[in-house]
């Protein structure tokens, strides 16, 4: 079946570091989401990601997806102690169910 | 709107017991999804709802039973609990609408340990 690569599986930095998780498709994916979980609770929808090349940005959180639509990022800027937690990426092909990568988890030394 | 909601929020099982886990949602999506969470595995999708009356299996079904008789709910039944069950299941819905894709609206998920 399809598969989403994500790399870190674990991130450490210290606050006000930045941050930078990514997720790899070997074929061409029609959109990609990014989730946030917080320690303990659910994954919670950040973005989605549709054209190619295309960059989106949340205060200090950047999206990118690549020109092939077969990888995307998410950069956080000087990370904050709330950005903690798991982000996932979920990519999708066509009218193909979600296929979510392995996350990544950002913890973080104040 | 409470959102996508899931009972009980832990929940310890012995070997080859059986029990259903429970989801709603209030918003009338169309979709309906069963994930499982275990570490360095992210989220697998286990059984999913196009709408009420149809069902179908995801990437990890084998163990697990669901049905739709209703919009709302989406329970899943696990028949006859095992270790390897042991894990975090989280109830999620999407709408249909065009041009959103899927984006999944989670429940606060239930633990489950099965000794």
């Amino acid at each position: 079946g399809q598969q989403v690569m994500q790399i870190p599986q674990y991130q450490h930095v210290q606050e006000g570091e930045d941050f930078t998780t990514y997720c790899n498709s070997s074929t061409t994916l029609s959109n990609i989401q990014w989730y946030k979980q917080r320690p303990g609770g659910h994954p919670v929808f950040l973005i989605q990601l549709v054209k190619s090349g295309e960059v989106k940005k949340q205060k200090r959180l950047t999206f990118q997806f690549g020109e092939a639509k077969k990888n995307s990022s998410l950069h956080i800027t000087a990370t904050q102690t709330t950005d903690v937690g798991t982000y996932f990426c979920a990519g999708q092909w066509g009218a193909q169910k979600l296929v979510f990568g392995q996350g990544t988890r950002l913890t973080i030394n104040p | 709107n409470a959102g996508v909601t899931q009972t009980p929020k832990f929940q310890v099982l012995k070997t080859g017991q059986s029990m259903t886990l429970q989801c709603a949602q209030d918003m009338n999506h169309e979709y309906m999804s069963w994930y499982r969470q275990d570490p360095g595995m992210g989220l697998r999708l286990i059984h999913y709802s196009v709408g009420a009356g149809i069902t179908d299996q995801g990437e990890v079904p084998n163990g697990y039973n669901v049905s739709r008789s209703t919009t709302e709910d989406f329970p899943l039944r696990l028949l006859s609990a095992a270790p390897s069950q042991t894990s975090v299941y989280f109830c999620a819905s999407s709408s249909r609408a065009s041009g959103t894709g899927q984006t999944q609206y989670f429940g606060p998920g239930t633990r489950l340990l099965v000794l």
